[in-house]
């Protein structure tokens, strides 16, 4: 069964430094998402990218944050400077239809 | 606005007994979803109900939608050790995104 991938499983990264992170989507899907959850709290919305361009984004999404498509295959996200309070597990998602969605198994991003 | 609200938060049952675990939304919905999560690991997508669907069956896995009461039950029979997680519902209004509840965490005992 097709999967969503994500890479990798498990980040650590200083506070204020750069993160990408990556996933691979089903590759006849069209739309893509991220979300996030923080321990012990329940997932969050982040952005949602189709037909690059970033079609809905919610507040948590600022000017910190930034997807990319680079090559058709991957979809990242960025996190220009970590705070603490980004340590999250990351789930990137696709879907064909923008209604049906497959999860990544997530990345969980600790700043220290 | 929280879309999905779950219900009860937290659910202990012994093995072999039926869990129900319910979800209430308020605006209206293009599909509803229910996934669980293992402790500190991925979402797993377990059924989809349409709109226009009140019940589906998956193993044992049974899933009724009232749209009209802006409710949905999932219904887990004969349970495992092994089902012992958190369930989230999540409805989905358009194609933008998936909106999660707080989810209900299960806990089956042997």
């Amino acid at each position: 069964e097709p999967e969503v991938t994500q890479t990798p499983s498990h980040q650590v990264t200083q506070m204020g430094q750069e993160v990408i992170l990556r996933c691979v989507p089903i590759s006849n899907h069209l739309y893509f998402y991220w979300y996030r959850q923080i321990l012990g709290q329940k997932v969050e919305f982040l952005v949602s990218f189709y037909n690059n361009e970033i079609s809905e984004k919610s507040e948590i999404f600022d000017d910190q944050f930034s997807v990319e498509r680079p090559d058709g295959s991957n979809f990242t996200l960025k996190i220009r400077s970590t705070k603490l309070e980004d340590s999250a597990m990351y789930f990137c998602a696709s879907s064909v239809t923008g209604y049906g969605y497959t999860f990544g198994s997530g990345t969980r991003l600790t700043v220290v | 606005s929280q879309q999905g609200e779950e219900d009860p938060q937290a659910l202990s049952i012994q093995e072999g007994e039926n869990a129900t675990m319910n979800c209430s939304y308020k605006t209206s919905i293009n599909n509803l979803q229910w996934y669980r999560q293992n402790s500190g690991r991925g979402l797993v997508h377990l059924i989809l109900i349409r709109s226009n669907e009140r019940e589906k069956h998956s193993g044992r896995l049974r899933v009724t939608l009232d749209t009209s009461k802006k409710s949905s039950s999932l219904l887990i029979t004969a349970s495992r050790a092994a089902d012992t997680a958190s369930y989230f519902c999540a409805t989905v209004t358009s194609y933008d995104k998936v909106i999660f509840g707080p989810g209900t965490s299960l806990s089956v005992i042997p």
